[in-house]
């Protein structure tokens, strides 16, 4: 059962349309990240957040914006989707390493994103 | 910062033979170390983890990795794989000084299993 969930799985956009991509979690972990990957190719960090009313830009740049409201949920806005936002876009979220030990990045099952 | 280098960007491998993925980071610093998997237009999935203790690490499905500080090396290996591990597979290091415990990532491994 997953405890990240990222809505909606698939989506099919035109060009010029305002998307927002939703992640939600469930294991009230601080830190969130938004990953872009291309079928196949390494993952690029273009967004995270260590916590409520904290975003930072990732190592590759991105059009998008990220709020953080809620501990839980991390949403992604395009304001104007263009062809080249076609992708997948995974979300991920982790709590730091403590004395307890370090569990990791837990990821989304991610949403595909197909502008025309 | 640390990188990551996974040797490999494909690896071709018949069903029931062994396969060993290939991953070198660039710091001998401690650090934490981690293996995941990602079946076709899925997220990723944790196979496995190091933290400390001993070098070999067994994972889920059937995986193992062994440590090697010296070489500062973390390779997963199955020793019979099966169609179902057709996969693309993913290294990731994070230092031990990094409180955050911020994850940086190989450009992954694809593994396409043939009968």
């Amino acid at each position: 059962e997953a405890d990240i969930y990222q809505t909606p799985r698939y989506l099919v956009i035109g060009t010029g349309k305002k998307i927002t991509l939703e992640c939600s979690q469930t294991m009230g972990h601080d830190k969130m990240y938004w990953y872009q990957q291309d079928p196949g190719m390494e993952l690029h960090l273009i967004h995270y957040s260590y916590g409520v009313n904290s975003t930072e830009k990732g190592d590759l740049s991105s059009e998008s914006t990220v709020s953080r409201i809620r501990t839980e949920h991390f949403p992604l806005t395009l304001e104007s989707a263009r062809p080249s936002h076609t992708s997948q876009y995974l979300c991920a979220s982790s709590d730091p390493p403590n004395g307890r030990g370090f569990s990791g990045y837990t990821f989304g099952s991610g949403t595909r994103l197909t502008v025309v | 910062a640390q990188s990551v280098t996974q040797l490999d960007s494909q690896v071709p491998v018949f069903e029931e033979a062994p396969v060993e993925l290939r991953c070198n980071y660039s710091s001998s610093v401690s650090v934490y170390l981690f293996w995941y998997v990602q079946y076709p237009n899925q997220g990723l999935q944790l196979l496995l983890k190091y933290l400390s203790g001993s070098t070999l690490v067994k994972g889920i499905n059937g995986f193992e990795a062994e440590f090697n500080k010296s070489q500062t090396s973390f390779h997963l290996r199955k020793p019979s794989v099966h169609i179902s591990d057709t996969a693309e597979y993913f290294c990731a290091v994070s230092d031990l000084a990094d409180s955050w415990g911020k994850l940086q990532f190989g450009a992954g491994t694809q593994v396409v299993v043939t009968p």
